[in-house]
């Protein structure tokens, strides 16, 4: 199945500071997904970004697809922020096809 | 606010009960999803329902049942479970269960704590 990597896995950041998040993954997608979990559980989407570039506030993302990666860059952080980020993809073909594979994520931390 | 709601949000069970944790949403999706999270994991899927048929498992042991008792309801029925199925719980849905892939949503899931 499908690979999806994270990196960095741990991210420490003084609030207003800006970062960038990677995911690299081995297969073509159909799907690629950007999640933020806070701190009582709950997975909220951020993107759905197979292709191209998106912005939301400030957010946005990345994906190359032709070279099977994806940014997520966070501009101005606030501690609101923290959290773990998640990356899923779902491959074009192949097994795990029809489904999301999540990264291992990465845990970032705003400090005041 | 997430569309897709879970409860109860925190359950402690032994292991000798039977509980069951429910999850609704009301966006007109037909594919609804149970993955299951530990600490400091990403989640991992269990179960899939695409048009309220079974049609993932994803090997999960027996102790686990679900159930999708119409388009907006997904159940996971809980009997016998061990203290390492203790974990946070995640419904998600999504329009159609596609090669073409669709976003997903999660809910706010369900704590799930064995004694």
């Amino acid at each position: 199945g499908i690979q999806v990597e994270q990196s960095p896995p741990d991210l420490i950041l003084q609030e207003g500071a800006n970062s960038t998040l990677r995911c690299n993954f081995s297969d073509s997608v159909n799907n690629l997904q950007w999640f933020h979990q806070n701190p009582w559980g709950q997975l909220i989407n951020l993107f759905y970004i197979p292709s191209g570039t998106k912005q939301n506030g400030r957010l946005s993302a990345t994906t190359v697809a032709t070279e099977r990666y994806s940014l997520l860059y966070i501009s101005s952080s606030q501690t609101t922020d923290s959290g773990v980020y998640f990356c899923a993809a779902q491959p074009y073909s192949g097994a795990g096809s029809y489904q999301l594979t999540f990264g291992k994520g990465t845990k970032l931390s705003v400090i005041p | 606010d997430t569309e897709v709601t879970q409860t109860p949000k925190h359950l402690v069970m032994g292991m000798t009960n039977k509980k069951s944790l429910k999850c609704e949403q009301h966006m007109g999706h037909r594919a609804m999803y149970w993955y299951k999270q530990k600490a400091k994991k990403p989640p991992e899927l269990m179960f899939v329902y695409s048009y309220e048929k079974l049609s993932i498992n994803e090997s999960v042991p027996s102790r686990f049942s679900p159930e999708c008792p119409n388009s907006s309801l997904l159940n996971l029925h809980l009997h016998a479970l061990q203290p390492e199925d203790s974990a946070l719980y995640l419904c998600a849905s999504s329009q159609e269960r596609t090669r073409m892939g669709n976003t997903i949503y999660f809910g706010e899931g369900s704590w799930l704590t064995v004694v």
